[in-house]
């Protein structure tokens, strides 16, 4: 059983779209995270949501919105997408904020 | 300068070598995390600790926090250890926040 899963895991698409990527965690954590890894393959953190709140927001575009409907699920919509928007997306969940996260196996957007 | 630094950046070793990631960091920390990508992509968390040594198998993983460093060491390296190996660290709320660069290790047959 997948414990974080993330769908879908490739997604192209044009720029000005609006797409959105969702995420799921089986595991019954209280925290979930949507991080951003560059063409240089570094880690940014986006945001995250403990028990359905928003508790972290870096300095994100107001292009993208996270949606939480329910403590398992972390959604991340993108408004008006932009070739920069390209990268791999990763959701990520604990237990909370304390413990070690489990990764979902990522999302790679390519906007052309 | 990136608050999480790793060192080296790309390492190639022989099969059976003994390998050291470092990393050094720059902010108060709740806890530090070592994470492998696989070429494949996937991300898994191998250690999550805030003091001492961690062992899981091959693989070490030891924190002073008096000197803000960590090291992740492998022992008896095997060609599927070939990954990035990723250092990240929480701060004082517990939230992983801020990420090194990485490590890009590769081990030949």
């Amino acid at each position: 059983d997948t414990a974080v899963s993330q769908t879908p895991k490739y997604l192209v698409t044009q720029m000005g779209n609006d797409k959105s990527i969702k995420c799921e965690q089986n595991l019954g954590h209280d925290t979930m995270y949507w991080y951003k890894q560059d063409s240089k393959k570094f880690l940014k953190i986006m945001f995250s949501y403990n028990n359905k709140e928003l508790i972290i927001n870096e300095t994100v575009p107001n292009r993208f919105s996270p949606k939480s409907p329910d403590k398992a699920h972390l959604n991340l919509h993108i408004n008006s997408l932009e070739l920069g928007d390209s990268a791999v997306y990763f959701c990520a969940s604990s237990r909370d904020s304390l413990l070690e996260a489990f990764f979902g196996q990522g999302t790679r957007l390519t906007v052309v | 300068k990136n608050e999480v630094e790793q060192s080296p950046q790309n390492l190639t070793a022989q099969e059976g070598e003994f390998i050291t990631i470092n990393c050094s960091y720059s902010v108060g920390i709740s806890a530090l995390h070592w994470l492998q990508q696989h070429p494949g992509g996937g991300i898994v968390s191998l250690f999550m600790l805030s003091s001492g040594k961690k062992k899981h198998g091959r693989l070490i993983a030891t924190i002073n926090i008096q000197e803000k460093h960590s090291s992740l060491h492998i022992t008896a390296s095997h060609p599927r250890d070939s990954a990035v190996y990723i250092c990240a660290v929480s701060d004082n709320a517990g939230n992983m926040l801020t990420f090194g660069g990485g490590t890009r290790l590769m081990v030949k047959p």
